[in-house]
């Protein structure tokens, strides 16, 4: 079966250091691999999509990056982190082609000091 | 153009009355519809999903959801709410990729 797993599952980090944070997907392969950013009463956001190695699409501006390294791997980079950048930040998968259901990781939390 | 809308960003219930979280979307599109639940500090998991066949969609947990055209809604229903209900529930609309739009989220309280 497939499963999908993310970490850290916290992190604390002062203003202006880097971040990484990675979703691996197993079971699967090709899977559209998607970031989305929780923020307390603002929803889920959706950050970037992945359709493959290497394809990344931004959907908002902000002071975050994605990369696809692996088919199954998907990383969320800032060089220097903002205030801002503080959430819950989930990673999920497109289970199966063209029935719009995602499957989400655990998530992990980034609280920025 | 997708979007969303959840009224009611807090909804509180007793044990054992009915739940109903609203949902409103917006699609150009024919509309495949969702209600995910996440309990705190966890992943989103799926309750129930509409791609465009029966209108009124079973899931898990004992919640059910209409698709109403006329209304453009996608209300989640229980009859009976149990204590273990309590998280917060997301809406979203997709059209027929995985690239998903969200609600801004209904809390569900339960009180005993």
């Amino acid at each position: 079966s497939q499963t999908i797993h993310q970490w850290p599952a916290t992190l604390v980090q002062p203003v202006g250091s880097p971040l990484s944070l990675e979703c691996t997907v197993e079971g699967t392969s090709n899977p559209n691999l998607y970031w989305y950013r929780q923020a307390a009463g603002r929803g889920l956001q959706l950050l970037f999509y992945s359709v493959g190695i290497g394809q990344i699409s931004s959907e908002v501006p902000q002071n975050l990056s994605a990369s696809r390294p692996q088919d199954r791997q998907f990383i969320l980079s800032s060089k220097k982190l903002l205030l801002s950048d503080s959430g819950f930040y989930l990673c999920a998968w497109g289970g199966q082609p063209n029935t719009g259901e995602l499957f989400f990781g655990e998530g992990s939390r980034l609280t920025v000091l | 153009a997708q979007s969303v809308t959840q009224l009611g960003s807090h909804v509180s219930v007793s044990e054992g009355a009915l739940v109903l979280l609203r949902c409103n979307y917006s699609s150009s599109v024919p509309p495949y519809l969702f209600w995910y639940v996440q309990y705190p500090n966890q992943g989103l998991q799926l309750l129930l999903k509409y791609t465009s066949a029966a209108t009124l969609v079973k899931g898990i947990n004992g919640f059910e959801a209409e698709f109403k055209k006329s209304e453009t809604s996608f209300h989640l229903t229980k009859p009976s709410a149990h204590m273990s209900d309590a998280a917060e529930y997301f809406c979203a609309v997709g059209g027929n990729t995985d690239k998903l739009i969200f609600g801004t989220g209904t809390r569900l309280q339960v009180f005993p």
